[in-house]
């Protein structure tokens, strides 16, 4: 029982490198998003997808990119890493199904990669 | 937009007694989520308890009960005979439509044995 995975757990970068943090759902849910935490801020949403071939931006989309080509997957970029971006990165997901006892409006989340960037 | 806030940085109780965590939160919605979340130091983010807006009724999990004032915007954590488990930072955060969870800034708990 999966539920949301996350890799790396943990990652160092050198400020200008590239990686992508993957994340994948086994539950078949239509909602998935990024979120990073900061010390003294809780969770800020970064980019956000409704669904496969759809993703908007968060509160904090800058220096991220994403895509959905899949349901279960959905990727996050740095494309040219930043010390700001140093930080602990979460992806949830959820379901967009409603009805009587069905959507109680909860994220899974993954377990969370810590990355640093130098 | 929607904001969450949790004015107590960190707080501390003692082990089988009761301490309440606050909640306040800005929205024009009528009809919302509620959560609050509990980060242990594993990092993992676990669901402690959920509120709709539309339930006048405060939710309860075991030894954990919410006061949800929907006119007041605050919805406060009680935590009933702590246990040294309950020790993590704690979340409150706002839901409203699809998937979007705004946070607040989080309030670590402590347990003295």
């Amino acid at each position: 029982n999966a539920g949301v995975t996350q890799t790396p757990k943990f990652q160092v970068l050198k400020t200008g490198q590239s990686m992508t943090l993957q994340c994948a759902q086994d539950m078949n849910h239509e909602y998935m998003s990024w979120y990073r935490q900061d010390p003294g801020m809780g969770l800020r949403l970064i980019h956000y997808s409704v669904g496969a071939g759809i993703t908007d931006q968060g509160e904090v989309p800058n220096g991220y990119n994403v895509s959905r080509s899949t349901t279960e997957d959905f990727p996050l970029r740095l494309l040219s890493a930043a010390p700001s971006q140093t930080s602990v990165y979460f992806c949830a997901s959820s379901t967009r199904l409603s009805g009587f006892g069905m959507n109680t409006g909860e994220l899974f989340f993954g377990e969370g990669s810590r990355l640093t960037v130098l | 937009a929607q904001t969450v806030t949790q004015s107590q940085p960190e707080m501390s109780v003692q082990e089988a007694e009761t301490v309440t965590l606050s909640c306040t939160y800005d929205t024009s919605e009528s009809d919302y989520y509620l959560f609050w979340y509990k980060q242990p130091p594993s990092r993992q983010m676990i669901l402690v308890i959920r509120q709709e807006a539309y339930k006048q009724q405060n939710a309860t999990e075991n030894r954990f009960s919410v006061n949800f004032q929907k006119a007041a915007k605050s919805f406060s954590l009680k935590i009933s005979d702590s246990q040294l488990g309950d020790a993590a930072m704690y979340f409150c955060a706002y839901k409203r439509g699809a998937q979007k969870l705004v946070f607040g800034q989080g309030t670590r708990l402590t347990i003295n044995p």
